[in-house]
């Protein structure tokens, strides 16, 4: 138990329609990040927040946005989707910022585009 | 850009067998951890480490800063250790984890 949660927890979209995920950190946990795990590969990283600012992004299209919340929710927007974008997309907090701490995993969203 | 490679891709032992899992990086990184990813799909974090060794229960996690590699032992290994484990880094003044593409790992009873 990380005391992450995300939902949903599946879901099924088609192509062009907008999707909206969301992850609940621990309480005191200022940083969170957001991960897209497609099918065998490893988790590639979408984008950090902290104190509610984006703090980092990876190489995702402006179409992959997100917010942070000052309850500690966060979430994943992906607007315009895209077969490609059928993955697990999973959310980890810390206390930390940078990545320095330990990381608490959700146990992720699996979201399937049709 | 940090590549991370780990070794062997898929194991599979009988077990109580001693089982590790390597990891090497190229460039040099503020910490490394050690993730565990069961069929689910959930990661529970393992490791963080930055130097030296770690021990929790059954896993011990080692770095070699010099050397840029990192193994995960596990000793008396249980069909339950079945799971895919990652090790991700984080480099210097960069916010974002790089992942290796993980070991599936298999316990035989």
């Amino acid at each position: 138990e990380t005391g992450v949660t995300q939902s949903p927890t599946h879901l099924i979209k088609t192509r062009g329609q907008q999707v909206t995920l969301r992850c609940s950190s621990q309480s005191g946990h200022n940083t969170v990040s957001w991960y897209q795990q497609a099918l065998g590969q490893g988790p590639q990283f979408i984008f950090q927040y902290y104190r509610e600012e984006e703090n980092g992004r990876g190489n995702f299209p402006p179409r992959f946005s997100g917010l942070q919340f000052p309850n500690y929710s966060s979430e994943l927007n992906v607007n315009a989707l895209e077969l490609d974008d059928s993955a697990l997309y999973l959310c980890a907090s810390s206390p930390s910022a940078l990545n320095v701490g330990e990381l608490f995993f959700g146990e992720g969203s699996r979201l399937t585009v049709l | 850009k940090n590549e991370v490679e780990q070794s062997p891709q898929n194991l599979t032992a009988q077990e109580g067998e001693f089982i590790t899992i390597n990891c090497s990086y190229s460039v040099g990184i503020s910490a490394l951890h050690w993730l565990q990813q069961h069929p689910g799909g959930g990661i529970v974090s393992l490791f963080m480490l930055s130097s030296g060794k770690k021990k929790h229960g059954r896993l011990i996690a080692t770095i070699n800063i010099q050397e840029k590699h990192s193994s995960l032992h596990i000793t008396a290994s249980h069909p339950r250790d079945s799971a895919v484990y990652i090790c991700a880094v984080t480099n210097f003044g960069n916010e974002k984890l790089t992942f290796g593409t993980g070991t599936r790992l298999t316990i035989i009873p």
